[in-house]
């Protein structure tokens, strides 16, 4: 059973507009979640996270907001560039416990000018 | 600084070939994880090790080996490869908050 969930595997948005992407997780252990950012040939480079004690963490034009009621979190880009198309995992984990990431699937985001 | 580390970058393989991936870190990570990448499946968790000298299984550690002999190198052996074992893989160290990943090993097993 998928502990972390990316439900979108696609996402198309007009450049300088809003992207979402979503995320929602099962496990009421994890405390830590992060966002991570691949382009193609490359390995996955760390983009922003969020505790479980916050429920939102700004960096720049990404955002990441936690629901932990909803066990939901989502990453917002504002606005969006040509440049940020990628493919993005969003992963959690019990941190604290040093448990390893749990990843999701993914989203692959495209930017489109 | 080089950080994460990952040799080959491409290998092809024959059914029943073994191999070694190496990961190398110059970041003191005291845990290293590798994971695999498939279409659609994202980020699968093979082997991981918390320190020199131990390694624990993950998610799919079917058909892997790994050893840690040393802090700096987590190395990932498939003893006899499967056509189910193409893959990305990737190598990770954790720091205080998130992992650094090496740029990948694309493995094809014909």
């Amino acid at each position: 059973d998928q502990q972390v969930k990316q439900n979108s595997p696609s996402l198309s948005v007009q450049e300088g507009r809003i992207s979402i992407l979503n995320c929602d997780y099962t496990n009421s252990m994890f405390d830590y979640f992060l966002w991570y950012k691949k382009y193609p040939a490359e390995g996955p480079t760390f983009l922003i996270s969020i505790s479980s004690i916050k429920d939102k963490n700004e960096d720049g034009r990404f955002t990441v907001f936690l629901n932990k009621s909803a066990k939901h979190l989502s990453l917002h880009i504002v606005p969006s560039q040509p440049g940020d198309s990628a493919v993005y995992f969003c992963a959690a984990s019990a941190w604290s416990g040093n448990t390893p990431l749990v990843f999701g699937k993914g989203t692959r985001l495209s930017v489109i000018a | 600084n080089a950080g994460v580390t990952q040799t080959p970058k491409f290998r092809v393989l024959k059914t029943g070939q073994s191999m070694t991936l190496l990961c190398a870190q110059d970041m003191n990570h005291e845990y290293m994880y590798w994971y695999r990448q498939d279409p659609g499946m994202g980020l699968r968790l093979i082997h991981y090790s918390v320190g020199e000298g131990t390694t624990a299984k993950g998610e799919v550690p079917d058909g892997y080996n790994v050893s840690r002999l040393k802090k700096q190198n987590f190395l990932l052996g498939l003893e006899s490869a499967a056509p189910s074992q193409t893959s990305v893989y990737f190598c990770a160290g954790r720091s205080g908050d998130g992992y650094t990943f090496g740029s990948g090993t694309r493995l094809t097993v014909v």
